[in-house]
């Protein structure tokens, strides 16, 4: 069974950094592109970044260009989100999600989330 | 960008039919996903490539694609299927997944 599990969100400060991390068990991870993506109190869902299954190529939604670096360590079945520079519009559940590609791209399996608030 | 539009809330009693529309420019020519996220629950994927359910996702769940409106029906409502429902298209010009605004179902 697939099983994602986010940590690291919490309270942060205005221009300070956080870092994510999605623990993956239950499939071959390497296998797979994976995705951050976010919800803010009570809004709809945003797609935030992707990496592929090797690293080699990585996507960001353009709010958080320059600010966000997705990466991860498959040895360790692990994705991360270091965000940095955060601004109080980044305030969000954020998901790590199983990207897949069938006719076009969907993502198939989603963990709980985890909370980031950005605040003084 | 390109823009998916749903209806904010729908409701449906017990035992009837939910249609929840997802507008966009010529929808139809796109491959539309669903998803399902009942409060504080992370999303949920029920349709994916416009018709297909994943494994154990109900038949009550289909869905269709035509012009400018993709279609999520739930037949036989319980109130269990009450949520959150988003859709969600691949902007190939932007290369950047996109979602619908999202409708909340309501069974009455």
């Amino acid at each position: 069974e697939v099983h994602l599990v986010e940590s690291g969100g919490g309270l942060v400060q205005p221009g300070g950094s956080l870092r994510l991390s999605c623990a993956a068990s239950g499939f071959t991870f390497s296998d797979y592109s994976m995705s951050w993506l976010r919800q803010a109190p009570g809004k709809g869902l945003e797609w935030v970044a992707t990496i592929e299954g090797d690293g080699s190529e990585k996507k960001f939604v353009d709010s958080v260009k320059g600010r966000f670096t997705i990466s991860r360590d498959n040895a360790k079945k692990s994705l991360f989100l270091q965000m940095n520079s955060l601004r109080a519009e980044d305030t969000a559940v954020y998901f790590c999600a199983r990207y897949v590609l069938t006719r076009t791209f969907h993502f198939d399996y989603w963990g709980q989330g985890t909370l980031v608030t950005v605040s003084s | 960008s390109y823009v998916l539009t749903q209806p904010p809330s729908v409701s449906v009693a017990p035992g009837q039919t939910a249609r929840i529309t997802c507008g966009g420019n010529n929808i139809g020519s796109k491959v539309v996903h669903w998803y399902q996220q009942k409060p504080g629950q992370a999303p949920v994927l029920v349709v994916y490539d416009n018709i297909d359910r994943p494994s154990g996702i109900p038949e009550r769940f289909s869905g269709s694609n035509s012009g400018n409106t993709a279609t999520l029906t739930i037949s036989r409502v319980e109130a269990g299927d009450e949520a959150d429902y988003y859709c969600q298209v691949w902007d190939s010009i932007s290369d950047r997944g996109v979602f619908g605004t999202g409708t909340k179902v309501t069974v009455l």
